[in-house]
């Protein structure tokens, strides 16, 4: 009965690769997020989506390129894999539609870029 | 940008002993989230609050919503190891949207 899940736990790559991550929620949320957690812990904003609308576009490189099949499913996708692309993403979800945002989080993927 | 001030950056304790964080804000937010990340997991939302001056519970965990609107305290009574985590305050302002400002976290580490 996971909420928010993703695959996978964890991400070991070479640089120059493409990888993707995959986000999931059984909520019935209409609004899901891609964060970034860097070695400070500090969670910065990458996408979000609302019904599969992109509504938040933070200056993230055009290598990472989300993509929401359907309101339960974020992906994200990330070509020509640098050092610095090393950190954690979260995925969140919530129900927008009310005033207040509550997010609610996945397990998190730990990218390691060699 | 909005900016999110959280203090302290880190807490070292004792067992049983009472412990304060706290946030300030550049702005107006109209929801103050408190959330706590255990080591290689996600941050789990812990205490929601929606209005001025609201105090909640959960269990050992007390927050407010300060009057301003622009700041929110996390009290946790009698710590246990198990508290042991970051505690992130996270705020929602009318004109963000569905964005949520971030605190940098607070650390904590209790000491049995």
């Amino acid at each position: 009965d996971t909420a928010v899940s993703q695959t996978p736990k964890y991400l070991v790559t070479q640089m120059g690769n493409d990888k993707s991550i995959k986000c999931e929620q059984n909520l019935g949320h209409d609004t899901m997020y891609w964060y970034k957690q860097d070695s400070k812990k500090f969670l910065k904003i990458m996408f979000s989506y609302n019904n599969k609308e992109l509504i938040i576009n933070e200056t993230v490189p055009n290598r990472f390129s989300p993509k929401s099949p359907d309101k339960a499913h974020l992906n994200l996708h990330i070509n020509s894999l640098e050092l610095g692309d090393s950190a954690v993403y979260f995925c969140a979800s919530s129900q927008a539609r009310r005033r207040h945002n509550e997010q609610f989080f996945g397990p998190g993927t730990r990218l390691t870029v060699l | 940008g909005q900016q999110l001030n959280q203090s302290p950056q880190s807490m070292f304790i004792q067992e049983g002993e009472d412990v304060s964080m706290n946030c300030t804000s550049s702005s107006i937010f109209n929801t103050w989230l408190w959330y706590k990340q255990e080591p290689g997991e996600g941050p789990v939302l812990l205490i929601a609050l929606y209005k001025a001056g609201e105090l909640t519970s959960n269990g050992r965990l007390t927050a407010q919503f300060g009057i301003t609107r622009k700041d929110s305290f996390l009290n946790i009574s009698a710590s246990i190891p198990s508290d042991v985590g970051i505690y992130f305050c996270a705020g929602q302002s009318e004109t963000s949207g569905s964005r949520l400002t971030f605190g940098e976290g607070t650390q904590l580490t209790v000491n049995p």
